[in-house]
């Protein structure tokens, strides 16, 4: 059974400020390694992923960073702003099945 | 109009009742997914289908079952739903080639009294 493991559980952050949130994993299949967003009320949506011949990914103000012998990839949410409260959720691909096992989120609140 | 749609979206019922849950694509995906979500312990998955004739059990099959009438439809039944089922419910697809990147629908909130 894949364990992935997020952290920290909650985050508050200023506006303005840097969100870091952090996923670690056992074991990986294939290579891909997405971040979803998920606001309430709402369905998770895929906001960006990495595959692991690249170190770091930049999509805007969200980028991800990823350390394979380490296991783990972190979110990083630069100029963080209000509309980026949510819950975020890492996912890894699970070894023999071909699909992801979710990570159990992340709550991101951003303050004004 | 939506890619991925959940019906119901509310529904609240008794301890004992059958209750089927639907989802229906329009994005031509092979593979579709049933997901729970509780709060703090993240998206588990109960089911996932890879084509019309395909069913696997996900990490928490039991008390559920699912029939993937179609391509692009895609029920999870509660045989007997029970209160520790009160949760709320996501369908996804993804696409054969990429099946990393699942597209959910809006969710089902069950409320099992």
């Amino acid at each position: 059974q894949q364990q992935v493991k997020q952290s920290p559980q909650s985050l508050i952050v200023q506006k303005g400020g840097i969100s870091i949130i952090n996923c670690a994993y056992e074991n990986t299949a294939f290579d891909y390694f997405p971040w979803y967003q998920q606001f309430p009320g709402k369905g998770p949506a895929l906001l960006i992923a990495i595959r692991p011949d690249v170190s770091e990914k930049k999509e805007g103000r969200f980028t991800i960073s990823f350390n394979k012998s380490a296991k783990q990839f972190s979110l990083h949410i630069m100029d963080s702003q209000p509309g980026d409260s949510a819950t975020y959720f890492c996912a890894v691909p699970v070894r023999g099945n071909n699909r992801l096992a979710f990570g159990k989120g992340n709550q991101v609140v951003v303050i004004p | 109009d939506a890619d991925v749609t959940q019906t119901p979206r509310n529904r609240i019922t008794k301890t004992g009742k059958r209750i089927m849950l639907e989802c229906s694509q329009t994005k031509g995906h092979d593979r579709m997914y049933w997901y729970r979500q509780d709060p703090g312990l993240g998206l588990q998955l109960i089911y996932y289908s890879f084509d019309v004739k395909d069913i696997n059990k996900g990490e928490i099959s039991d008390g559920y079952s699912v029939s993937r009438q179609a391509q692009a439809k895609f029920s999870l039944s509660l045989e007997s739903a029970i209160p520790n089922q009160t949760a709320l419910y996501f369908c996804a697809t993804s696409d054969l080639k990429a099946s990393g990147n699942l597209y959910f629908g809006p969710g089902t909130r069950l409320t099992v009294l």
